[in-house]
């Protein structure tokens, strides 16, 4: 089963937009991440937000953080051709199971 | 590159067949997960291994087991293979055995199962 459902399923931007994914959770959290996939390809780990913070910086992505809606939002600032991929955010649970569970994610197409 | 190891990078098989897949995680890592990707199921988490012992178990179906060796490599082995098993599956690496603890995990490029 999913623990976290992004939204939307598929996004299609031009280049220099900025892409913004969200992610609704079902449990408490002890953290969010979120991790990219291209194509075919292994996920690659992007960027990890703590139960107690809000809002992080990396490079051009930001994420935020709102555990009284159970939700994250990842924003990608000047998007690039390359940027195209899927995004997954992932949690893992404070209770329970305490294994990585991702959601569905978000297929990001930037247009040259 | 991420330093995860998988092989092999593509597989075709049989129903009713048994497979192993392999996994080298990242020099240092202690532990391995095993994740299963469909498109009709998207990514589950299947099992984890830390250093030699089984620490987290999700969907894992009976038919598959795992287990990880002295060296840390871990193998996935998938029996009486069914067409619904078709799927990417992906190992992943990280250096401590709590996933809340550890942060991120590294993933290799994963090895793509098809049953005929």
């Amino acid at each position: 089963s999913q623990q976290g459902e992004e939204d939307p399923q598929a996004l299609s931007i031009q280049e220099g937009e900025n892409a913004t994914m969200n992610c609704s959770y079902k449990t408490s959290i002890n953290n969010l991440q979120w991790y990219r996939q291209n194509s075919g390809r292994g996920l690659v780990h992007l960027i990890l937000i703590r139960s107690n913070e809000r809002e992080k910086h990396s490079g051009r992505l930001r994420v935020t953080l709102d555990t009284s809606k159970k939700s994250s939002s990842l924003l990608i600032t000047a998007s690039r051709a390359a940027d195209t991929a899927s995004y997954f955010c992932a949690t893992v649970s404070d209770t329970g199971r305490r294994a990585l569970t991702f959601g569905s994610g978000t297929r990001l197409q930037v247009q040259p | 590159d991420s330093g995860v190891t998988q092989t092999p990078k593509h597989l075709i098989t049989a129903t009713g067949q048994r497979v192993t897949l392999r996994c080298s995680p990242r020099s240092g890592d202690l532990s391995v997960y095993w994740y299963q990707q469909s498109l009709d199921q998207g990514l589950q988490f299947l099992i984890q291994y830390y250093n030699g012992e089984e620490r987290a178990k999700g969907n894992i179906l009976e038919r598959f087991s795992a287990q990880q060796f002295p060296d840390l490599h871990s193998e996935l082995n998938l029996s009486s293979l069914e067409l619904g098993d078709s799927a990417l599956y992906f190992c992943a690496s990280s250096v401590a055995g709590q996933v809340s603890n550890t942060g991120e995990l590294f993933f290799g490029e994963g090895s793509r199962l098809t049953v005929l």
